[in-house]
């Protein structure tokens, strides 16, 4: 049993197209990430979300947390946009520290 | 200012041996958990250490150890190694306080066990 299932686990895309990847979890949760990790394994979080939605340029995170689900989007996507995305979720109160549980990852190909 | 530090960045082991990576946080940050993945079973998070106190462990066997000293800095071990031990090591710093705790990753420690 996974606690958070991403959506799709591949995905190529052309330049200049919008992109969705999905994250849904089935635990109680105090906070999701979105985690890019490029080739050679550097990890770097994109978003920290505990309700609502975030804008970082050209990337787009939302989480409804009634449904459990977040999406990433990205939105005019670049060959340098070409990364793993994961999902995680913080479990429990905010005053438990950072335990987490991770999605498999969606590996983004952009072709130019 | 300066990132997370991971060392060493590259290591080989032999079965049986123990290991110890070490992880410098961000300036002031408190809080330093690891992570370990792997391509069967991608990221798993080990454990947390906030003011030299384990807060939250994983589900990994004892023979996956960590600590921290006074000045943030952590140090994770694993003994007796195994062949499926070899991995990415990844930590990641935060400031921890409540609802904030973005977290800001090390490059990783590669771990090969031969």
């Amino acid at each position: 049993k996974n606690e958070v299932e991403q959506s799709p686990q591949n995905l190529t895309a052309q330049e200049g197209e919008f992109i969705t990847i999905n994250c849904s979890y089935s635990v109680g949760i105090s906070a999701l990430h979105w985690l890019q990790q490029h080739p050679g394994g550097g990890i770097v979080s994109l978003f920290m979300l505990s309700s609502g939605k975030k804008k970082h340029g050209r990337l787009i995170a939302t989480i409804n947390i009634q449904e459990k689900h977040s999406s990433l989007h990205i939105t005019a996507s670049h060959p340098r946009d070409s990364a793993v995305y994961i999902c995680a979720v913080r479990l429990g109160a905010s005053n438990t520290g950072n335990q987490f549980y991770f999605g498999t990852g969606t590996s983004l190909t952009v072709i130019p | 200012k300066a990132g997370v530090t991971q060392t060493p960045r590259y290591l080989i082991k032999t079965r049986g041996q123990q290991v110890t990576l070490s992880c410098s946080p961000i300036s002031g940050h408190r809080s330093v958990s690891w992570y370990q993945q792997t391509p069967g079973q991608g990221l798993q998070f080990l454990f947390e250490y906030f003011s030299e106190t384990q807060r939250n462990k994983g589900n990994f066997p004892g023979r996956f150890s960590g600590r921290q000293f006074s000045n943030s800095r952590s140090e994770m071990n694993v003994s007796t190694l195994e062949l499926g031990d070899s991995a990415l090591y990844l930590c990641a710093s935060s400031l921890a306080r409540i609802n904030t705790g973005e977290l800001f990753f090390g490059e990783g420690s590669r771990l090969t066990v031969l």
